[in-house]
């Protein structure tokens, strides 16, 4: 079946501009999350959904990076005012896990990530 | 808080031959969840195998298991009869376990850049 898909794949932005950055989870999956991936560094965590519900976001840099998840499905995550800092790899994942016992310790399936140069 | 540290930047291993790459973590939890992951050029992150912290037996995957020693706080990736599709880099993860509530991220190493040499 389809995977995790992102889009753009490569997105470049010059410095104070706002970016949107979009996945769409494996169909079905109840958790969505988003990890940022500077070069040559492991990712780091962001923000969590389950279904539409934002449980996590203590990974959120600052106010300028903002998620969202209306309808429990696609997911985008919006970066207002770039800096060059913001430059990254941005990777969402999604998985199967919700409360229930069964789902539990599901893997999280990963997209291609969105390169993002900041100009 | 916890973390993880991969203190290898960079390994090779010869076609064929064996490689471990090494993972240490800090954590007071007792109920938690260990990764490995693969990141090949195409940047799409794999899961490569898994460990429940409460399973004493390491995890097997094929060619890949782990030696997981719960009271060093180690958890080593073992590669056996590497192939040119093994190369990429590796990272090593923990997750809190299910009790923690809504703490469901993933705590990443640094990654190892595996070379596989022909």
């Amino acid at each position: 079946g389809a995977g995790v898909s992102q889009s753009p794949r490569y997105k470049v932005a010059k410095r104070g501009q706002d970016v949107a950055l979009r996945c769409d989870p494996i169909s079905g999956h109840v958790s969505l999350f988003w990890y940022q991936q500077a070069l040559g560094q492991g990712p780091e965590f962001l923000t969590y959904f389950q279904n539409e519900a934002q449980l996590d976001k203590s990974g959120l840099p600052s106010d300028r990076f903002f998620a969202e998840r209306p309808e429990g499905s696609v997911s985008t995550l919006k970066i207002q005012r770039t800096q060059q800092e913001d430059s990254a790899v941005y990777l969402c994942a999604s998985s199967l896990e919700g409360d229930g016992p069964s789902f539990r310790n599901q893997p999280q399936h990963f997209g291609d990530g969105t390169r993002l140069s900041i100009l | 808080a916890q973390t993880v540290t991969q203190s290898q930047p960079e390994m090779s291993v010869q076609e064929a031959e064996t490689v471990t790459l090494s993972c240490t973590y800090d954590t007071s939890e007792s109920d938690y969840y260990l990764f490995w992951y693969k990141q090949p050029p195409s940047r799409q992150m794999i899961l490569v195998i898994r460990q429940e912290a409460y399973k004493q037996q390491n995890a097997t995957e094929n060619r890949f298991s782990v030696n997981f020693q719960k009271a060093a706080k180690s958890f080593s990736l073992k590669i056996s009869d590497s192939q040119l599709g093994d190369a990429a880099m590796y990272f090593c993860a923990y997750r809190s376990g299910y009790n923690a509530g809504n703490n469901r991220k993933l705590i990443w190493g640094l990654g190892t850049s595996l070379a596989v040499n022909p």
